[in-house]
């Protein structure tokens, strides 16, 4: 049973263009949500986070929202970079268990 | 820099061969895990270390083992790896397991099975 869905394993996007990640989560108590970027053949990098406390969370170009109620996650990215390929795993966390990842979105950022 | 650092990058062994995948990391953290990773798939967490206390998921099979001698230092040993154990093993490390936390990956060790 996925706690973690990302249900699109794959996305292209035009440069210059807004790019919109999504992940659904089922567990009320998860209270941190989190972005990584991972390249081929590289660890996971962190990318931006929210606390459950908040709805939405601004690093730059990169953008989460968060909705509780329809325990809902997104990052988007704008304008998108040919730089931004990879793929984007949220995970989701809560106090004193572990992070749980979903599967990816492998993000195409086109010239 | 701080970091976390996996060796080797690379790792051919055989079936059954027993093989050891290390990490270290430079950022004094209590918690070192080990995920497996999988193409297309999240990445599933094998087993973690609090500080000195290992922690074993409910899943993993116990043809995975895990040493952390020290802070800096943590080993995953595959006693007898078969052809599904091919896979991107990921250590990672985390201050605490407190709220806001994030967990530092290494590089990865890319696992082939012959």
């Amino acid at each position: 049973d996925q706690q973690v869905k990302q249900n699109s394993p794959s996305l292209s996007v035009q440069e210059g263009r807004i790019s919109i990640l999504n992940c659904d989560y089922t567990n009320s108590m998860f209270d941190y949500f989190l972005w990584y970027k991972k390249y081929p053949a590289e660890g996971p990098t962190f990318l931006i986070s929210i606390s459950s406390i908040k709805d939405k969370n601004e690093d730059g170009r990169f953008t989460v929202f968060l909705n509780k109620s329809a325990k809902h996650l997104s990052l988007h990215i704008v304008p998108s970079q040919p730089g931004d390929s990879a793929v984007y795993f949220c995970a989701v966390y809560f106090y004193g268990q572990n992070f749980v990842f979903g599967p990816g979105t492998r993000l195409s950022v086109l010239p | 820099d701080a970091m976390v650092i996996q060796n080797p990058r690379y790792q051919v062994t055989q079936f059954g061969k027993p093989v050891t995948l290390s990490c270290s990391q430079t950022l004094n953290h209590n918690v070192m895990y080990w995920y497996q990773q999988k193409s297309s798939q999240a990445p599933k967490l094998l087993f973690h270390y609090y500080d000195k206390d290992f922690n074993n998921e409910a899943d993993t099979p116990d043809n995975f083992q895990s040493r952390r001698p020290n802070t800096s230092f943590c080993f995953l040993d595959i006693r007898s790896p078969g052809l599904g154990d091919a896979a991107m093993y990921l250590c990672a490390t985390s201050g605490d397991r407190g709220t806001n936390e994030k967990l530092f990956f290494g590089s990865g060790t890319q696992l082939s099975v012959l």
